[in-house]
């Protein structure tokens, strides 16, 4: 079946620039992450959303990052106002319940330079 | 709070040679312990999960690691490596209660011929 799918897969932007990615995660999945990966680090957690719920946001480095997920499914990564230092892989995970044992599937990413 | 130390950044080793990747982590509670491996331009793929039960856990590709509660430790092994192992290997923790996933700074394994 299909996994978990990103959009754009490269995303190059000017500073100052607003962006969106994009996660399609697995169908019936009802756990959805966003992590940040940067060069030589590990991955950052971001947000979690699960179901109806609101979203753990405790991970957003800025309020200049955003995010949310429409009909519980696609989720959107905002930022605003681009900084060079948000250039990182952006990764989006989901799992079936987001339970602890859950195990997570992730997208090939989204590579953000911020010139 | 929870913490992930992977002791090597990069591991080189002759294809056919025995690996390890050490992972230690800090927790007050207890944990999951999860590795993951990230293939070039790839996301992540789960190897392997311990859970509970047996400390010896078995994943894919020949993988194995050891839950050691009192050293810390989650350590992963294989006995004898293939060009196709080359990836960054990350160590993962999750609380038993929670669902954030604490991972390491990764390991680049490198296989040589």
């Amino acid at each position: 079946g299909a996994g978990v799918s990103q959009s754009p897969s490269n995303k190059v932007t000017e500073k100052g620039k607003d962006v969106e990615l994009r996660c399609d995660p697995i169908s019936g999945h009802t756990a959805l992450y966003w992590y940040r990966q940067s060069l030589g680090q590990g991955l950052e957690f971001l947000i979690y959303f699960q179901g109806n719920s609101a979203p753990d946001k405790s991970g957003l480095p800025s309020d200049r990052f955003s995010a949310e997920r429409t009909g519980g499914s696609v989720s959107t990564l905002t930022i605003q106002r681009t900084q060079q230092e948000d250039s990182a892989v952006y990764l989006c995970a989901s799992s079936s319940t987001g339970g602890s044992t859950d195990t997570q599937y992730f997208g090939p990413g989204t590579r953000l330079t911020v010139l | 709070a929870q913490s992930v130390t992977q002791l090597d950044s990069q591991v080189p080793v002759f294809e056919e040679a025995p690996v390890e990747l050490r992972c230690n982590y800090s927790s007050s509670v207890s944990v999951y312990l999860f590795w993951y491996v990230q293939y070039p331009n790839q996301g992540l793929q789960l190897l392997l999960k311990y859970l509970s039960g047996s400390t010896l856990v078995k994943g894919i590709n020949g993988f194995e690691a050891e839950f050691n509660k009192s050293q810390t430790s989650f350590h992963l092994r294989k006995p004898s490596v293939h060009i196709s192992d080359t990836a960054e290997y990350f160590c993962a923790v999750r609380n038993t209660g929670g669902f954030k996933t604490i991972f390491g700074a990764g390991t680049r394994l490198f296989v040589k011929a």
